[in-house]
């Protein structure tokens, strides 16, 4: 079946305007993460979803960063105002379920670039 | 804080020897860790896996190995393959069992 998809693949914007980046989870997949990969660091979480329960936006770096997740399905991963500290690829995963460990599915990346 | 630590960000092993790629960690609640594949322009891929209660796990190829004691574990790839060149990341998660917290990744280059 079709892997975790994400759009765009890159996205170049310039300082100050907003982006919106898509995730299309696993279909069945209840659980849904946002990461992002800054350059030459590890993957940092960033905001999970659960089914209809709300979403742990623990990792969101400032308020400038928002994401919602329609019908239990697609994601949105909002960042206003773009800096371009911003930069860096935007990974979405999913999992069958939250609890527990779950192996979590990893889509391509959405390499934004805040010029 | 990075919480996950991987210290070597760069590996180079010949075709059929070993490759040996090693992870620390700092919290003593994670309790699952993964190892996670990613070839460039992609997204990570699963590996393997290994739980607390185990220090060894082995799947073909790719074998884990949990010092829990040590807070260290390593992922052990034999025979190494031109195939397996990729960066390797790390990743730990706690009793909530969601977020991963992931390391910055050993990039293994397997040469023929």
């Amino acid at each position: 079946g079709a892997g975790v998809s994400q759009s765009p693949s890159n996205k170049v914007t310039e300082k100050g305007k907003d982006v919106e980046l898509r995730c299309d989870p696993i279909s069945g997949h209840t659980a849904l993460y946002w990461y992002r990969q800054s350059l030459g660091q590890g993957l940092e979480f960033l905001i999970y979803f659960q089914g209809n329960s709300a979403p742990d936006k623990s990792g969101l770096p400032s308020d400038r960063f928002s994401a919602e997740r329609t019908g239990g399905s697609v994601s949105t991963l909002t960042i206003q105002r773009t800096q371009q500290e911003d930069s860096a690829v935007y990974l979405c995963a999913s999992s069958l379920r939250g609890t527990g460990h779950n192996e979590q599915f990893f889509g391509p990346g959405t390499r934004l670039t805040v010029l | 804080d990075q919480q996950v630590k991987q210290n070597s960000p760069s590996l180079s092993v010949q075709e059929g020897r070993i490759s040996i790629l090693n992870c620390d960690y700092t919290n003593s609640m994670f309790d699952y860790f993964l190892w996670y594949k990613k070839y460039p322009a992609e997204g990570p891929t699963f590996l393997i896996s290994i739980s607390s209660i185990k220090d060894k796990n082995e799947d073909g190829r790719f074998t884990v190995f949990l010092n829990k004691s040590a807070k260290h574990l390593s992922l052990h790839i034999v025979p190494s393959q031109p195939g397996d060149s990729a960066v390797y990341f790390c990743a730990a998660s706690g009793n909530s069992g969601y977020a991963l917290n992931f390391g910055k990744g050993t990039s293994l280059l397997v040469t023929p």
